[in-house]
């Protein structure tokens, strides 16, 4: 079935240091692949997406690469703040008769000043 | 321009009540997705509806859950006979209807279910 895997569960960096998360997908029919930022009691918030014909996008001081033989996508932040703090969740789109994403299970990443 | 509206914000009930849940997507979206958040993990997909029509209910408990998207008013998410396993936060997300956007999901702030 689909699943979508994601590592670490935690993540620590100090202020201006980077940060990775990555995925791994199931289904090679998923062609949609965005990111979601959580803070605390508040709902998801994209914030950058990559779709499977293209092998990497930034923005700003976020990126995502995906490598769709490896079935792998990560999320790269770089020069990190304290506001960066909170929970990210890497989804996927299976493209066939439906858009529902599959979530990763999240990442807690936490920026220490 | 308001984003996903979703109200309650918390909602209390106790065994056995029913609960619904409503969900306003953006502005000119036709497509409505509910997934489930239990503490500390990601999200469940339950259910994806057009106006009028439930397209992928693959997600959604076979019994008590149901929900819809009526021509006229929000969609509604409607859990009958709850149990405390049902105490989670429900998210509406919404997309445009077609066009590159049609991918990107825009999320409601969550309805936090409390069954006591």
């Amino acid at each position: 079935g689909e699943n979508v895997e994601q590592h670490p569960s935690t993540l620590s960096v100090q202020e201006g240091d980077s940060a990775v998360i990555k995925c791994t997908y199931s289904d090679s029919a998923s062609n949609y692949f965005p990111w979601y930022k959580q803070e605390l009691g508040k709902g998801p918030q994209l914030i950058i997406d990559i779709r499977s014909n293209v092998g990497e996008k930034k923005d700003q001081r976020i990126a995502v690469t995906l490598n769709k033989t490896a079935k792998h996508f990560s999320l790269h932040i770089t020069e990190t703040q304290p506001e960066d703090s909170a929970v990210y969740f890497c989804a996927a789109r299976v493209s066939y008769n439906t858009d529902k994403l599959i979530f990763g299970t999240g990442t807690r990443l936490q920026v220490f000043p | 321009n308001a984003g996903v509206m979703q109200n309650p914000r918390h909602l209390v009930r106790r065994r056995g009540q029913e609960a619904r849940l409503r969900c306003s997507p953006m502005k000119g979206h036709s497509h409505v997705y509910w997934y489930r958040q239990l503490p500390e993990e990601g999200l469940k997909f339950m259910v994806y509806l057009q106006k009028e029509n439930i397209i992928d209910e693959s997600g959604m408990p076979k019994e008590r859950f149901s929900a819809e998207f009526p021509k006229e008013g929000p969609s509604i998410l409607r859990i009958q006979q709850v149990v405390r396993g049902d105490s989670a936060a429900y998210f509406c997300a919404s997309s445009p209807p077609q066009g590159i956007a049609k991918n990107i999901q825009y999320f409601g702030a969550g309805t936090r279910l409390s069954v006591l």
